[in-house]
């Protein structure tokens, strides 16, 4: 059973377009952390997010933690080809680092 | 500065063969982690461990072993290979002791299994 649950699970867009992408856990995390995959790849750390409420930006991704610390968002505005790959949130456990992966959110930017 | 390395990159077995996933991080890392990668299920936890000695299972163990006897290495071992097994491995390693520490993961292994 997957705790984190990402919506949609795919989403093809127009470059220029914004988007959002949800992340919903069933669980609370000590800390929510979002990465992006390209192909014949390890995913890579996009952000971490800790504090309930807490607000992240990193160029022109935005990411939001839930003040509950059960639900996250990224939003992507003007979204360009170079955005296109999987993107996936993951929820971290203080005491033992073990990190858990939703199912992720494959983002296609047609040019 | 390697970061994470997986051995092989690519692999074909047969039913019942058996096999080890190497993985080897050079950062000194105290947390290392297996998953496996289907498509449409994103990253499933094979097994995790927080340092030398100490292992723990993840959402998926059945099928896998795992030790670490060392802080650098934490190889996945396939008893007795099944084609549900295809998938992609994936080895990670991260710092302990802060929330804000990600991890970095090797290039990835693909397993058939025919």
């Amino acid at each position: 059973t997957q705790l984190l649950e990402q919506s949609p699970q795919f989403l093809s867009i127009q470059e220029g377009e914004n988007l959002t992408v949800y992340c919903n856990s069933s669980s609370v995390f000590s800390s929510l952390q979002w990465y992006r995959q390209e192909p014949g790849e390890g995913p890579v750390l996009l952000v971490t997010v800790v504090t309930g409420g807490e607000v992240k930006k990193l160029k022109r991704l935005t990411f939001q933690f839930g003040d509950a610390r059960k639900d996250s968002s990224l939003h992507i505005t003007a979204a360009q080809p170079g955005d296109t790959g999987l993107y996936l949130c993951a929820g971290r456990s203080s005491n033992t680092g073990k990190l858990i992966f939703g199912q992720g959110t494959t983002l296609q930017v047609k040019p | 500065n390697a970061g994470v390395t997986q051995t092989p990159k690519f692999q074909v077995l047969k039913t019942g063969q058996s096999m080890t996933l190497q993985c080897a991080q050079d950062m000194n890392h105290e947390y290392m982690s297996w998953y496996r990668q289907d498509p449409g299920m994103g990253l499933r936890l094979i097994h995790y461990s927080v340092g030398a000695g100490i292992t723990d299972q993840g959402e998926v163990p059945n099928g896998y072993n795992v030790s670490r006897s060392t802080t650098e290495d934490f190889p996945l071992r396939l008893l007795s290979a099944a084609p549900s097994q295809t998938s992609v491995y994936f080895c990670a390693s991260s710092r302990a002791g802060g929330l804000y520490y990600g991890y970095t993961f090797g290039s990835g292994t693909r397993l058939t299994v025919v």
